[in-house]
C-alpha cells in the first residue's frame, strides 16, 4: 500500500463550491505539506504543519484552509472554489529537518489530486 | 527568501545521448538539495539528495548530481538517456537551522525532458 494517499484523485467542481482534499500517511511523520502545481511554476507551498498543533501558511495560502485531524491526516479545503484554483494538488510528508537527529527533510509525495474548477 | 532556478523549461535529447539539467539556488547557509522526477500522471519520486560529504552524489536510475558551492549549483546528469527518462524534473532546496526557510522545501520551476528515439 502507498505510504501517502490522497482522495479524491480527480475532481471537477463549479465556481463557489466548497471542496475538501484529503491526505493520509502511514510513514509516521510529524510534518505534512500541501502544494499546488501549475505548468511552468513548479510546486508552490500552500500550508504546512510540523505537528498536530502547528499549522502554518505557505507562500500561496489565500483562498485555502487546512485541518490537521491527527498525525496521519491533513486536509485542504477550498471554501469557495474559483477557476484559477484549477491545478494539481500534492500532499507530502517529511521526517525531521536538517540539523535535528540527522534529518534531511526529504519529502514523500502522494499521487496528487487533479482539481478542475469550472 | 530562498529561491531555486531551473533555467531550461524544456530540453530535448536523443536516446543514448548525455544529459545535464541545470539548477541554481539563492541564499547562503548550508543547503540541502534534492532532485525529484515526475513521470506523466504520477507523483514526485526522489532521484537523489545532497546534504553533506562528497559533492558528487549518485541517485537512482543512473542519475548523478554535483554540488558546486562556488556556483550555487546542483546540476543533474546522466551519461546515456533512455526513452523512459522522459518526464519533468524538479530541483528543490532547504536549509539548515535558522531563518524562516528552515525545514521547508523550495522548488524550481521544473524542466521537461523529451527523449527522441
Amino acid at each position: 500500500d502507498a505510504d501517502v494517499t490522497q482522495t479524491p484523485r480527480n475532481r471537477i467542481t463549479k465556481t463557489g463550491k466548497r471542496i475538501m482534499l484529503e491526505c493520509s500517511q502511514t510513514k509516521g511523520h510529524d510534518r505534512m505539506y500541501w502544494y499546488r502545481q501549475d505548468p511552468g511554476l513548479g510546486l508552490r507551498l500552500i500550508y504546512y504543519s510540523f505537528d498536530v498543533k502547528d499549522i502554518n501558511k505557505g507562500e500561496i495560502s489565500d483562498g485555502y484552509s487546512v485541518s490537521r485531524q491527527a498525525q496521519a491526516k491533513f486536509s485542504l479545503s477550498l471554501e469557495s472554489a474559483i477557476p484559477n484554483q484549477t491545478a494539481l494538488y500534492f500532499c507530502a510528508t517529511s521526517d525531521l529537518p536538517p540539523s535535528l537527529a540527522g534529518g534531511d527533510n526529504e519529502q514523500f509525495f502522494g499521487p496528487g489530486t487533479r482539481l478542475t474548477v469550472l | 527568501a530562498q529561491s531555486v532556478t531551473q533555467p531550461d523549461i524544456h530540453i530535448t535529447v536523443s536516446e543514448g545521448a548525455s544529459l545535464e539539467l541545470r539548477c541554481n539556488y539563492s541564499y547562503g547557509a548550508t543547503p540541502y538539495l534534492f532532485w525529484y522526477v515526475q513521470s506523466p500522471g504520477q507523483g514526485l519520486q526522489l532521484l537523489l539528495k545532497y546534504f553533506s560529504g562528497d559533492t558528487l552524489v549518485q541517485g537512482i536510475k543512473g542519475f548523478e548530481a554535483e554540488f558546486k558551492r562556488s556556483q550555487s549549483s546542483f546540476n543533474l546528469r546522466k551519461p546515456s538517456v533512455h526513452w523512459s527518462d522522459a518526464a519533468e524534473y524538479f530541483c528543490a532546496v532547504t536549509f539548515g537551522a535558522g531563518g524562516t526557510s528552515y525545514g521547508k522545501l523550495t522548488f524550481g520551476q521544473g524542466t521537461i525532458l523529451t527523449v527522441h528515439p
